[in-house]
């Protein structure tokens, strides 16, 4: 069964960087056609699509995020890796990473972490 | 930029059913758009319910259903239960590896 799991900071200050990593645990994330996801939900409000990186490590990213968003992976440690710079307190927020089967068509997300809080203050 | 649209908030009778929509503020939606439906409770991490329009995600009952109705995607949820009470988002593939999602449904079952 594949688990995600989300970690880094809880707190981030402004301007600084935001980084988080997803841990992949039952299958390998270097193999498979799978789009590894970042989604976020900032408190009381809706879901945002962040962007994606592909087995290959092909990435796309929202257009309203691309000036600061990049995702990686680390294939030896089997996870994903979200950075967005220059934050401020609008990135507030549940960040989720989660795994697409593109088998089956954009968006077929089949695997989701649990979430983590990051909250953007000085 | 093109808004992908949602009903704020729907109500449905327990046993009843209920059609959702997922539309684009510009232009007809199709089975290009591979919609996706999720179920948000509380707290809790969405849960994956269709994908590629009409295709039920692993251990999701068959009284959710996805299709494309007129020029929107659309969740139907068939003999409504209290559970089904949740925050529905649909999300949208734009094209050139850029999805968005919609601003979500509050469904209430009443």
């Amino acid at each position: 069964q594949v688990q995600l799991q989300e970690s880094g900071p809880g707190l981030v200050k402004p301007p600084q960087t935001l980084s988080l990593t997803c841990t992949v645990s039952g299958g390998s994330i270097s193999s498979g056609p799978y789009y590894w996801s970042w989604i976020r939900q900032p408190a009381g409000k809706g879901l945002e699509w962040i962007g994606r990186i592909y087995t290959s490590g092909s990435t796309n990213y929202n257009p309203s995020l691309k000036s600061r968003v990049s995702i990686s992976l680390d294939t030896s440690k089997n996870q994903f890796s979200l950075k967005l710079d220059s934050v401020t307190a609008a990135d507030t927020a549940v960040y989720y990473c989660a795994r697409s089967n593109n088998d089956y068509g954009a968006n077929a997300h089949d695997y989701w972490g649990r979430g983590t809080l990051v909250s953007v203050s000085s | 930029q093109t808004v992908v649209t949602q009903e704020p908030s729907f109500s449905v009778s327990p046993g009843g059913t209920v059609t959702l929509t997922c539309g684009l503020s510009s232009g007809s939606v199709s089975t290009s758009h591979y919609a996706s439906w999720y179920q948000q409770t509380p707290g809790q991490a969405p849960r994956t319910l269709i994908y590629s329009t009409n295709s039920r995600s692993s251990g999701v009952p068959d009284r959710f259903s996805g299709s494309i109705l007129g020029n929107k995607a659309a969740l139907t949820i068939t003999g409504a239960q209290a559970d089904d009470e949740s925050d529905y988002y649909c999300i949208l593939y734009m094209g050139s590896g850029i999805s968005v999602f919609g601003g979500g449904t509050k469904l209430t079952v009443l």
